[in-house]
């Protein structure tokens, strides 16, 4: 079974300064796909960043970074300079690479971190 | 402009009438998905489509159906909503470009808050 822990229920930090969130994950699968959502206060989903389970290079957008390892099935987020507009919840997730049978890619969430950034 | 597009955004109905809860997508993606999501809390899959070929999760309770006409709709229909049902309500689509393999980038609606009075 797929399982995605997010340790950090709440972080709050002050703005401009750096987080991490934390994202570890277990699977059987040997191909997967990790993915980070950010929920804002209007209620949607915003995809982030999708990383196949081949590829661990890690990758920069902006002020948000991701360093996935596949050594310690970790996929951290980082970003960089903080501002107020990136509270929000931030879901990570997994999913199976391969949709046979009836899964079709469906995701498993962890149980989110809510980020707070202040002015 | 937004490509799944979900009403209403708030719906509040009462205690045992039934309710029905809409999403369109114009990404002409194959598969749609619902997930129920409570307060602080992750979303939790109910069941999706692949075309029209209906995937319930095992714990989706009787109560929760859905519907898709065609492949820029799908419906959520709770048949007699109790109070554990207030939630959001979130449609996501994605598209399987090749058989067997899930490009599965999940696109979300904005959510449909429901209140069960």
């Amino acid at each position: 079974a797929q399982k995605v822990t997010q340790a950090q229920t709440e972080i709050s930090v002050v703005e401009k300064e750096d987080v991490t969130l934390d994202c570890v994950y277990e699977t059987r699968d040997t191909t997967y796909y990790l993915f980070w959502y950010k929920q804002p206060p209007s209620g949607e989903l915003v995809f982030l960043i999708r990383r196949n389970s081949f590829d661990e290079q890690n990758e920069i957008s902006g002020r948000y970074s991701w360093n996935f390892q596949k050594s310690t099935s970790s996929f951290n987020f980082t970003i960089t300079a903080s501002q107020v507009v990136d509270s929000a919840v931030y879901f990570c997730a997994l999913s199976e690479a391969w949709a046979g049978g009836t899964s079709y890619g469906k995701l498993t969430f962890g149980q989110g971190t809510i980020l707070t950034v202040h002015p | 402009d937004a490509m799944v597009i979900q009403n209403p955004r708030y719906q509040v109905t009462q205690f045992g009438k039934p309710v029905t809860l809409s999403c369109s997508q114009t990404l002409n993606h194959n598969v749609m998905y619902w997930y129920q999501q409570k307060s602080s809390q992750a979303p939790k899959l109910l069941f999706h489509y692949y075309d029209k070929d209906f995937n319930n999760e095992a714990d989706t309770p009787d109560n929760f159906q859905s519907r898709r006409p065609n492949t820029s709709f799908c419906f959520l229909d709770i048949r007699s909503p109790g109070l554990g049902d207030a939630a959001m309500y979130l449609c996501a689509t994605s598209r399987i470009l090749l058989a067997g393999v899930a490009k599965n980038i999940q696109y979300f609606g904005a959510g449909t808050r429901l209140s069960v009075l």
